[in-house]
């Protein structure tokens, strides 16, 4: 079956580094998605990886191993309103979109 | 406004009702999609649509309808609701091609099931 991994929840201090890793096992790939959700809100898109390597956008960097099947989110100096969970999501050969349960982001100052 | 809109956004039913979500969007989109959210579990897709005369069942389609009314509007029924069906339920709408997996999603419809 299909299925993506990811911590459940995750404990960081403002201004510090925070990186929350996925794993996948997927029918074919077609790209990993990464989105962010505040509690009670609508999940917003962060980021997309296709091809192996980091994509940095600000604070924000998203890796890819598509041989380890295997991705990270990368979150630098850390602000209070970076308390979320954070989705991942794979792309299968049928262009679904796969999703994992997400992973909480606790910021402590 | 916000590009996807959601109606209601909370609902309180009791088994048995009939319930109807809608979603209306601005994006232009042709691809819409219905989702539920569960504590401790992922998106979940329900249907799909990726033009007015197509509709796909997502992975839990059972105990679900949809209604693909115009390009921009999609709706999502219930027609004899059961408390296990008690979810955050979220529209949501994407363009094709390489961009088709960057979704945007509706503020969710909360819904409980007595």
């Amino acid at each position: 079956g299909q299925n993506i991994d990811q911590p459940t929840e995750m404990t960081a201090t403002e201004g510090a580094i925070v990186q929350i890793n996925c794993t996948y096992q997927t029918s074919g790939f077609n790209g990993l998605f990464w989105y962010q959700q505040h509690a009670g809100e609508a999940p917003t898109f962060l980021s997309y990886n296709v091809l192996d390597g980091l994509e940095e956008k600000g604070r924000f960097s998203s890796f890819l191993s598509r041989s380890k099947g295997y991705s990270y989110l990368l979150l630098k100096e850390l602000q209070m309103k970076d308390s979320a969970s954070y989705l991942c999501a794979v792309m299968d050969s049928n262009y679904q979109l796969i999703w994992g349960a997400g992973t909480k982001l606790i910021i402590k100052p | 406004d916000a590009d996807v809109t959601q109606t209601p956004r909370n609902r309180i039913t009791k088994t048995g009702k009939r319930i109807m979500l809608e979603c209306s969007q601005t994006k232009g989109h042709d691809r819409m999609y219905w989702y539920r959210q569960d504590p401790g579990l992922g998106l979940r897709l329900i249907y799909y649509s990726f033009d007015v005369k197509d509709i796909n069942k997502g992975e839990i389609s059972d105990g679900y309808s949809v209604s693909r009314q115009a390009q921009a509007k999609f709706s999502l029924s219930l027609e004899s609701a059961i408390p296990n069906q008690t979810a955050l339920y979220f529209c949501a709408t994407s363009d094709h091609g390489q961009h088709t997996g960057e979704l945007f999603f509706g503020e969710g419809s909360r819904l409980t099931v007595l």
